[in-house]
């Protein structure tokens, strides 16, 4: 495998169900992302792990739950979803990007495409 | 608040028609921009990086430039292939990156 792989691509649940998304990342990068792109809209992030640091966005309702077990690993856990959860959730890493650093580009995974029914 | 604007929102180019996408930002400080393409139902996929204004890339038919207020992305002689949704998005010193909507391109043969 190269590059961000996603699992699963395709994935349909009610909403009393819970599921979990997975990411891994093959290139040795330090950060990892996860981002919610629905359409007509611009892709939001959701959370960052930087060094195995979470930095959360706030705004993420709580039946979102991420888990960075290791730098190439990525979870998002999901529960009691509602309808206007359906979306592509993105899953993408970069080199840590710090104080003084250089920016990194950001590398993407495939997406899985959620349906909350 | 930093904000990215894209514009236009669609184009439509014959093949071989060449022309730019814009993109405005208004940012407290630019560590880099970036663009990247997406074709539907797929991730988006990194195309450029730019670091500081007068600064340009080139890969095969597409031409990025920065400047202290926006960017281009210049198509030149653009085939069928080309189409796809292309998003800016800005590393503006923070933990992540401000994407803007994207320029949705369709190239017709």
């Amino acid at each position: 495998e190269t590059g961000v792989t996603q699992t699963p691509r395709h994935l349909v649940m009610g909403m009393t169900n819970k599921k979990s998304l997975k990411c891994e990342q093959h290139l040795g990068h330090n950060a990892m992302y996860w981002y919610k792109q629905s359409a007509k809209k611009p892709l939001e992030l959701m959370f960052v792990y930087s060094l195995e640091e979470r930095v959360e966005n706030n705004s993420v309702p709580s039946r979102f739950s991420p888990e960075c077990p290791n730098s190439s690993h990525l979870f998002l856990h999901l529960h009691t979803l509602q309808p206007e959860d359906s979306a592509l959730y993105l899953c993408a890493s970069s080199y840590y990007v710090g104080p003084g650093t250089s920016s990194y580009e950001q590398y993407f995974g495939p997406g899985t495409r959620l349906t909350v029914t | 608040e930093d904000q990215v604007t894209q514009s236009p929102e669609a184009l439509r180019l014959q093949e071989g028609e060449s022309s730019s996408l814009n993109c405005s930002y208004t940012v407290s400080g630019l560590r880099g921009l970036f663009w990247y393409r997406q074709d539907p139902g797929k991730g988006p996929e990194f195309l450029f990086t730019l670091y500081s204004a007068g600064e340009e890339k080139e890969k095969e038919r597409l031409k990025a430039t920065l400047t202290k207020k926006e960017s281009f992305l210049h198509i030149t002689a653009p085939k069928p292939e080309d189409s796809a949704t292309y998003l800016c998005a800005i590393d503006n010193y923070g933990q992540n990156f401000v994407f803007g909507p994207g320029t949705r391109l369709s190239v017709l043969p």
